[in-house]
């Protein structure tokens, strides 16, 4: 398997501007999350959906923030419109929950610049 | 709310020595996960810690977990430079009846040659 796929790797941006981060997870895991990370508040969990429904979004830190999953192979993170202080690395993380296994498997992530 | 406490925060140690990094958490919970952040790089899952007395053991590092205590260690046994890396611990508990993973902050290690 390849792993978890994300892009773009690296996304550079003007303030204001919609940004979409896009994250294919390990076939056959039924959890995706989206975190975070950053010097200052280091990894936060933003959202996570078990069979692609949302579960917890309560670390989206507002509503500029949206996530989505349209099917299972498939999520978005949206940021409209964005502002410096989004600059952070995004990971996509996806997991076998089903198996009992929690064990979660990180993707390259998505370092988001915004000027 | 689940809070999850790593100690230290940044260590600096030898080649050769021995040195543990210690992960508190503040509720009930039986499952517990260590993770490797590389400079720049991803995270790596580690270990997985599934019940109370659990051990693993991968090279030169063993993870352990006490339930009672809320407490996992991370054992380094003869560090090399190639373990500098950011150690996460992260812990699962049950949120709304649904599982939620909080991690730690992180263990900065930096081995010196």
């Amino acid at each position: 398997d390849a792993g978890v796929i994300q892009s773009p790797r690296h996304e550079v941006t003007e303030m204001g501007q919609e940004v979409t981060l896009r994250c294919k997870p390990i076939s056959g895991h039924n959890s995706l999350f989206w975190y975070r990370q950053t010097m200052m508040r280091g990894l936060e969990l933003l959202i996570y959906f078990n069979n692609n429904v949302p579960i917890d979004d309560s670390g989206m830190p507002e509503d500029r923030f949206s996530a989505k999953m349209p099917n299972a192979s498939f999520s978005t993170l949206k940021i409209q419109p964005s502002e410096p202080r989004d600059s952070a690395v995004y990971f996509c993380a996806s997991s076998p929950r089903g198996t009992g296994w929690y064990e979660q498997y990180f993707g390259p992530g998505t370092r988001l610049t915004v000027t | 709310e689940l809070k999850v406490e790593q100690n230290p925060l940044f260590l600096s140690m030898q080649e050769g020595k021995n040195y543990t990094i210690y992960c508190n958490y503040s509720t009930t919970s039986d499952r517990l996960y260590w993770y490797r952040q590389d400079p720049g790089k991803s995270l790596e899952s580690l270990f997985v810690l599934l019940s109370n007395g659990a051990v693993k053991q991968e090279g030169r590092l063993m993870a352990s977990l006490d339930t009672k205590a809320r407490l996992s260690t991370l054992h380094i046994t003869a560090a090399v430079h190639d373990l500098s890396a950011t150690y996460f611990c992260a812990v699962d508990s049950n949120s709304g009846g649904y599982q939620k993973v909080t991690f730690g902050i992180g263990t900065k290690l930096q081995v010196i040659p």
